[in-house]
């Protein structure tokens, strides 16, 4: 099994870019996550998904949108990036939510210039 | 607000020591989490518990419900458990599932 898998790993982009991150997981797991983790701060909740076909905003939504056509993937995206959007993002699953352990992926490092 | 606090926010150990970490939380909670994210960035689920204690190999997690308060500590420490290591209380419902520290960097010297 391989887990959790994002890409790209790296990204830089120009300010008004855009791009999407995808994430995989072939644990068949329910919930699926994006996060965000800046220096000095703990990992925020962009957006999450409960299940296939859905979304649902966390905690910094802003400026990102996301998809779940497909149970493995969750998709995030970027329409216009900023430079406040600079930061490494996690992709994490899990199979219950708050009651299973989380699995994350290896990170995105992004960097909007 | 935070509603999870880590103390403390940087440790250095030498090889061998016991070594405690600190999670304080202020949220109802149905289960906490601890996990270690390693030098290279990538973060992996150490234990998730909802009450008592769980041991695996050198790590230990404790929960006190009522204090509202959890520890992970490490035996025996050695250089490969230099990581930082974060708490994630999470209250179990469909929101936001969990809440995370800002993590305790652990440096273990040989």
């Amino acid at each position: 099994n391989a887990g959790v898998t994002q890409t790209p790993k790296f990204r830089v982009l120009k300010t008004g870019q855009s791009m999407t991150l995808l994430c995989a997981q072939d644990m068949n797991h329910e919930y699926m996550y994006w996060y965000r983790q800046d220096p000095g701060m703990g990992l925020r909740l962009i957006h999450y998904s409960v299940g296939e076909g859905t979304t649902a905003k966390g905690e910094v939504p802003d400026g990102y949108n996301v998809s779940r056509l497909k149970k493995q993937n969750f998709l995030l995206g970027l329409e216009s990036a900023a430079p406040s959007q600079t930061s490494v993002y996690f992709c994490a699953s899990s199979y219950v939510g708050h009651s299973s352990p989380l699995h994350f992926g290896n990170g995105t490092r992004l960097t909007v210039t | 607000k935070n509603e999870v606090e880590q103390s403390p926010q940087n440790l250095t150990a030498q090889e061998g020591e016991f070594i405690t970490i600190n999670c304080s939380y202020s949220v109802g909670i149905s289960a906490l989490h601890w996990l270690q994210q390693h030098p290279g960035g990538g973060i992996v689920s150490l234990f998730m518990l909802s009450s008592g204690k769980k041991k695996h190999g050198r790590l230990i997690a404790t929960i006190n419900i009522q204090e509202k308060h959890s520890s992970l500590h490490i035996t025996a420490s050695h250089p490969r458990d230099s990581a930082v290591y974060i708490c994630a209380p999470s209250p179990g419902d469909t929101g936001n599932q969990f809440y995370f520290g800002t993590g305790t960097s652990l440096t273990v010297i040989p």
